[in-house]
């Protein structure tokens, strides 16, 4: 079954770095998001990309934050100056197409970002 | 309460037995998803339910929705060890493709 993959599963980063999150999506899908799970909170959305630009954005996500789809296959979150809080799960999803009325996403593992 | 919070918080049961987790929202939607979440792990797509379907199987997975009541239910039969995890329902609105998580159940089956 297709998956998709972020890389890597593990960072640990010292606080003001930048950091890039990789993530492959399924190669048919159109829609790729990037979600955040703080340790013990809810998951939540960060933005949303399609036809390379972003579609909606969180409050969460400002302007530390930015995405790219560099090539035909990846979507990479990039934090410019991490900070401590910035520390959570950070999952990559993509879906077949938007309305999702008969779809469901599908997240990649997900890459556990510490900031010390 | 918020946008797609399940109750209980927390559930445990023996094996064979069924679990049901409630989940709640606030706006209106066009469908709702049920995830599951292994500990540490991602998050795996369990099913999804549109507006306008009330009730849906999947294997042992039973999901109901009453949009009137603003509910859904995740219903899972003769559960296994194997179902030990966190499950979050999720709304989707249906523009933007933004996902609302909930807070999850997280549910014990006990062999």
């Amino acid at each position: 079954e297709p998956e998709v993959t972020q890389t890597p599963s593990h960072q640990v980063t010292q606080m003001g770095q930048e950091v890039i999150l990789r993530c492959v999506p399924i190669s048919n899908h159109l829609y790729f998001y990037w979600y955040r799970q703080i340790l013990g909170q809810k998951v939540e959305f960060l933005v949303s990309f399609y036809n390379n630009e972003i579609s909606e954005k969180s409050e969460i996500f400002d302007d530390q934050f930015s995405v790219e789809r560099p090539d035909g296959s990846n979507f990479t979150l990039k934090i410019r100056s991490t900070k401590l809080e910035d520390s959570a799960m950070y999952f990559c999803a993509s879906s077949e197409r938007r309305p999702i009325g008969n779809y469901g996403y599908t997240f990649g593992s997900g890459t556990r970002l510490t900031v010390v | 309460s918020q946008q797609g919070e399940e109750d209980p918080q927390a559930l445990s049961i023996q094996e064979g037995e069924n679990a049901t987790m409630n989940c709640s929202y606030k706006t209106s939607i066009n469908n709702l998803q049920w995830y599951r979440q292994n500990s540490g792990r991602g998050l795996v797509h369990l099913i999804l339910i549109r507006s306008n379907e009330r009730e849906k199987h999947s294997g042992r997975l039973r999901v109901t929705l009453d949009t009137s009541k603003k509910s859904s239910s995740l219903l899972i039969t003769a559960s296994r060890a194997a179902d030990t995890a966190s499950y979050f329902c999720a709304t989707d609105e249906g523009n933007t493709g933004k996902l609302i998580f909930g807070q999850g159940t997280t549910l014990q089956v006990k062999p």
